[in-house]
């Protein structure tokens, strides 16, 4: 069991290119999210999905993009990098608060992206 | 807005010592608060939230809705307990998901 699994871990990118940061979760949770974390700020949220082929705006969701094509998977695109995303990026996935579940949010071990 | 505020970025106290995060969030109905941490090379994960009323690792928070308040406590702190601490408040649910709002964080450091 992997849990919460992003890839890539590290990356540089220059002014203007795009990538996309992969997350994969393996629980069957029906919620992803995507954070990013910054010195002093915290963790904001960027887009989340509740579920297959969903997916809604969070704290910071300009110059972002989601996708949730199939239930485990929930990526993250940038199509035109700027310094200003410099940042960790984090997914995390949850499953509905029930009785047996707390609706604990369970993260990946972030991504380091640099943008020149 | 939602927000969660903890007041110390950094934190430093010696081992035995008690220490106190602090955490407070912005009144908005009734929110559910949680502390998560993050040990070096690790995950972030849940430490404990607060309709769960356990000690954790030593550690128990007390909501204080009068004070709008969830500051976390030990007795005794350990240097296993050196890590990023960070303070989460829920938001609106849509549909269930949990979206919650983050403070700021207060890195903790155990000295010897």
């Amino acid at each position: 069991n992997a849990g919460v699994t992003q890839t890539p871990k590290f990356r540089v990118l220059k002014t203007g290119q795009s990538m996309t940061l992969l997350c994969a979760q393996d629980m069957n949770h029906e919620y992803m999210y995507w954070y990013r974390q910054d010195p002093g700020m915290g963790l904001r949220l960027i887009h989340y999905s509740v579920g297959e082929g969903t997916t809604a705006k969070g704290e910071v969701p300009d110059g972002y993009n989601v996708s949730r094509l199939k239930k485990q998977n929930f990526l993250l695109g940038l199509e035109s990098a700027a310094p200003s995303q410099t940042s960790v990026y984090f997914c995390a996935s949850s499953s509905p608060p029930g009785r047996k579940n707390t609706g604990e949010l369970f993260f990946g071990e972030g991504s380091r992206l640099t943008v020149l | 807005a939602q927000r969660v505020t903890q007041p110390e970025k950094l934190l430093s106290v010696f081992k035995g010592a008690p220490v106190e995060l602090k955490c407070n969030y912005s009144y908005s109905g009734s929110p559910e608060l949680f502390w998560y941490v993050q040990y070096s090379r690790q995950r972030l994960q849940l430490l404990l939230r607060h309709i769960s009323r356990e000690s954790i690792k030593g550690f128990t928070a007390d909501l204080n809705k009068g004070e709008t308040s969830f500051h976390l406590k030990k007795p005794f702190a350990q240097e296993e307990d050196s890590a990023m601490y960070y303070c989460a408040r829920s938001g609106p649910a849509i549909q269930g998901a949990q979206k919650l709002v983050f403070g700021q964080g207060t890195r903790l450091t155990i000295n010897p």
